[in-house]
């Protein structure tokens, strides 16, 4: 089946550094894969996403792109602040044998950026 | 454009009892999925609903049951409840489930079991 694979967390950072969380993904089709972020008692947001091979997801200084050659959605952000400390989900979105499509979630990576 | 609601947003039960949990979707969306999150287990997929019709199920067992109504309102009731049911459940709903649509997910209901 379809699964999603991240680096452990947590990551600790100082403000303004480089942030690289790493994200690699099975699946049997064309997936189209997604960044969400959840914030401590909140549901989840969408951060970016990128629906085909090569595609650039981008928002919020965040990029991520969709490369299908090393089965990768790596998320980075050239500069983060301690508002960006939250637990990171990369996902995929594939239509589902019999019917309707699913997110699949890898495990979450907790960033901790401080001053 | 009103977000996903979700009600009530924190319910503590005891083992054996039953619950239903309501998500309301963002206004045209015909499409809700829900999905538990534990520690243990991260995020996982219960079920989507389309046009009130369950379109897929995830790996879960049948005390798990959901329903979607004429104006796209979900509901998803659990039975004979465990510990392990202690979760916290996210609803999301997006215009007409195409792969490539985004979910927006609802801040989620926190379910204890004592």
């Amino acid at each position: 089946g379809n699964s999603v694979t991240q680096m452990e967390g947590p990551v600790t950072l100082s403000e303004e550094a480089f942030l690289t969380i790493n994200c690699t993904y099975t699946a049997t089709g064309y997936p189209s894969l997604f960044w969400y972020v959840q914030y401590p008692g909140e549901g989840l947001q969408l951060l970016l996403k990128a629906t085909k091979a090569d595609d650039k997801g981008s928002n919020k200084g965040f990029e991520a792109t969709y490369r299908k050659e090393t089965t990768s959605f790596h998320l980075e952000k050239g500069s983060v602040q301690v508002s960006d400390s939250a637990v990171y989900f990369c996902a995929l979105s594939e239509w589902v044998t019999g019917g309707g499509n699913k997110l699949t979630f890898g495990t979450g990576t907790q960033l901790k950026v401080e001053l | 454009k009103a977000g996903v609601t979700q009600t009530p947003r924190y319910l503590i039960k005891t083992r054996g009892q039953q619950v239903t949990l309501s998500c309301s979707p963002i206004s045209g969306h015909r499409s809700v999925s829900w999905y538990q999150q534990t520690p243990g287990q991260g995020l996982q997929f219960l079920f989507e609903y389309f046009s009130e019709t369950q379109r897929n199920k995830g790996n879960f067992p049948g005390r798990f049951s959901g329903r979607q109504f004429s104006n796209s309102r979900s509901e998803m009731n659990v039975s004979t409840l465990e510990l392990g049911d202690s979760a916290l459940y996210l609803c999301a709903s997006r215009l007409a489930g195409g792969v490539q649509e985004t979910q927006y997910f609802g801040p989620g209901t926190r379910l204890l079991v004592l």
